[in-house]
């Protein structure tokens, strides 16, 4: 079953700009990760959040997490071509993923 | 160097000619899953495995079988494939948290092989 849902579905920006993506899930959960998948390769995990936390932070990104509206977002700073790939978020190994975040960085 | 490995990386095949996709992990990890990734339909789970000879059927079963002999090893098995699972898929493992039981930690992917059924 498919838990999470990312917004928007392709972000394009400029290099040295902010991207900021979203994701809704429905049920309660115990934490929520956020995956990075360069074309056609395995998902990398990049960061998780658990439900007691509010944001946490890795370097250029920063994640939010609101248990109240059910929603997470993942923030990349100064972002870079080399960030150019599709976000996913999950909540749960038995959950699926969406269709992902596609974000273009435009050098 | 700890990692989920796939095989093979790419398969063209025909209709009803029975295939095995391999998947085998290092991390003496407990959980294991099959997702296969189709465009505008993001990732969905195929079977997934809890531990040894333990298996359950994800959101997308039909037409797929998976067996759990070894912790290390959980191959993907289509008895007789057809054009509709031409798609690419992905193995990946995690370790198993034991309480609370519905906790998860991060999964480790392998890298993808892409099925051409015609």
């Amino acid at each position: 079953s498919q838990q999470g849902e990312e917004d928007p579905q392709a972000l394009s920006i400029q290099e040295g700009e902010n991207a900021t993506m979203n994701c809704s899930y429905k049920t309660s959960i115990n934490n929520l990760q956020w995956y990075r998948q360069n074309s056609g390769r395995g998902l990398v995990h990049l960061i998780l959040i658990r439900s007691n936390e509010r944001e946490k932070h890795s370097g250029r990104l920063r994640v939010t997490l609101d248990t109240s509206k059910k929603s997470s977002s993942l923030l990349i700073t100064a972002s870079r071509a080399a960030d150019t790939a599709s976000y996913f978020c999950a909540t749960g190994p038995r959950e699926g993923f969406g269709q992902g975040t596609e974000l273009s960085v435009k050098p | 160097e700890a990692q989920v490995t796939q095989n093979p990386r790419y398969l063209i095949t025909v209709t009803g000619k029975k295939l095995t996709v391999t998947c085998s992990q290092n991390m003496n990890h407990e959980y294991m899953s099959w997702y296969r990734q189709d465009p505008g339909l993001g990732l969905r789970q195929i079977y997934y495995s809890m531990n040894v000879e333990v298996t359950d059927k994800g959101d997308v079963p039909e037409g797929y079988k998976v067996s759990r002999k070894e912790k290390r090893n959980f191959p993907l098995i289509l008895e007789s494939p057809s054009p509709n699972q031409t798609s690419l898929y992905f193995c990946a493992s995690s370790p198993l948290q034991v309480s609370p039981a519905s906790s998860n930690s991060p999964l480790h992917f392998g890298n993808g092989t892409r099925l051409t059924v015609t």
